[in-house]
């Protein structure tokens, strides 16, 4: 009964590795996002698409680049990690841009 | 100026208090205020959100908007150990949402 789900929910990598984290959504909205928080617990917007289309893309290196094959899903994958990727990364959905945002339980990702 | 302003805390109250959480923020562009509550190790969740100025009621919650001073707040009532946890303003503009970095709240029984 999960509204949104992420996988993995630990992923512990080498640097220069690349990896993806995979979100699905349950709750029929239209619009997903991923979100990158720090150490100092900042949330912070990375994407966001609505019906599929990317409709924010805010500044993030090239190295991670979001792809939604359905509505329902939104994943990211991440090339050449960083010591700085280090963070939680949480997936979120919502019936429309913005309003009433349901996040999933984060993705923790420590590279080494 | 950060466009959104939250003091980090941490709040340590008494139960049975009640708890004030505040924001500001510099933007006038911003249309609707948002609280979220986020546990430690989970994901944030919506507690409240209004689109004006004034107050919203929710249980033990009220929201409060001032767009005049451009603050917020989030009052809470009748605290318990159980509302411990980090409480993030948000508001949005241009389709995406701008966080505050949180208030970490410590209810102490």
């Amino acid at each position: 009964d999960t509204a949104v789900s992420q996988t993995p929910k630990y992923l512990v990598t080498q640097m220069g590795n690349d990896k993806s984290i995979k979100c699905e959504q349950n709750l029929g909205h239209d619009t997903m996002y991923w979100y990158k928080q720090d150490s100092k617990k900042f949330l912070k917007i990375m994407f966001s698409y609505n019906n599929k289309e990317l409709i924010i893309n805010e500044t993030v290196p090239n190295r991670f680049s979001p792809k939604s094959p359905d509505k329902a899903h939104l994943n990211l994958h991440i090339n050449s990690l960083e010591l700085g990727d280090s963070a939680v990364y949480f997936c979120a959905s919502s019936p429309r841009p913005t309003i009433g945002q349901y996040f999933g339980p984060g993705t923790r990702l420590t590279v080494t | 100026q950060k466009e959104v302003e939250q003091d980090p805390g941490p709040l340590s109250v008494p139960e049975g208090a009640i708890v004030s959480l505040n924001c500001t923020y510099s933007n006038s562009a911003f249309q609707y205020f948002m609280w979220y509550r986020q546990y430690s190790r989970k994901g944030p969740e919506l507690l409240m959100y209004t689109y004006s100025s004034g107050n919203k009621e929710d249980g033990r919650f009220t929201a409060q908007v001032d767009k005049s001073s451009k603050y917020i707040s989030l009052f809470i009532r009748d605290s318990q150990p159980s509302d411990s946890a980090t409480y993030l303003c948000a508001m949005d503009r241009d389709d995406k949402i701008i966080f505050g970095k949180g208030t970490r709240l410590h209810i102490l029984p």
